[in-house]
């Protein structure tokens, strides 16, 4: 079955600083990865994918993502964080099968500090 | 286009009552996914339908139970409620059985509270 490591609870970066929330992933076979993002009291908003091609996605509000088969990881990134970007953040993974669901992980909740 | 639309936003319900939560999806979208959402243990996956049939079941027992209809809405019932079953109830569509090419567009849940 397939399974998500969000390793951080918690992440602080001050505002203009890069920032990175860690998640590692098992599957079997061939990976198709997800970020998400939580603001309080709402749904889940989609960030970016990888499905194949290039390791290096990019995604909304100048999220990207980059996955590294060997290290089972897709680390989200961005290069100058914004308090705006305060929220908390969720990686997810299923098998490319199509015959299991999404798993996400537990979520980082990352916090900009101006 | 119209988003997920999940009601009742908000329940309060007594141990032993049960509950029946909607969802629309997204116009077009035949795929529905249910998740739990507790602060201890992230998002939990309860169920997911394509086209009216349940194509995966999450780690739940059988208090919980769904269905899809013709028109892709959906409904989650749990029955003999426990204080443990308080948690943001999440839905979502695809268009494509869930994560498989298109991602899942989220309502913004509904919180049950058990008292």
């Amino acid at each position: 079955a397939q399974s998500v490591a969000q390793p951080e609870d918690q992440v602080n970066v001050a505002e203009g600083n890069p920032l990175t929330v860690k998640c590692t992933y098992s599957v079997s076979g061939n990976p198709y990865l997800f970020w998400y993002v939580q603001y309080p009291n709402r749904g889940l908003q989609f960030l970016l994918k990888y499905i194949t091609g290039d390791n290096l996605v990019k995604g909304s509000y100048g999220f990207e993502a980059e996955f590294n088969k060997s290290q089972t990881s897709f680390h989200l990134k961005k290069p100058s964080a914004l308090v705006s970007d305060s929220a908390l953040y969720f990686c997810a993974v299923r098998d490319g099968s199509g015959n299991t669901p999404l798993v996400f992980g537990k979520g980082t909740r990352l916090s900009v500090i101006a | 286009k119209a988003g997920v639309t999940q009601t009742p936003r908000y329940l309060i319900k007594t141990r032993g009552q049960q509950v029946t939560l909607s969802c629309s999806p997204i116009s077009g979208h035949r795929s529905v996914s249910w998740y739990q959402q507790t602060p201890g243990q992230g998002l939990q996956f309860l169920f997911e339908y394509f086209s009216e049939t349940q194509r995966n079941k999450g780690n739940f027992p059988g208090r919980f139970s769904g269905r899809q209809f013709s028109n892709s809405r959906s409904e989650m019932n749990v029955s003999t409620l426990e204080l443990g079953d308080s948690a943001l109830y999440l839905c979502a569509s695809s268009l494509a059985v869930s994560g498989v090419g298109s991602p899942l567009h989220f309502g913004n849940g509904t919180r049950l509270t058990v008292t």
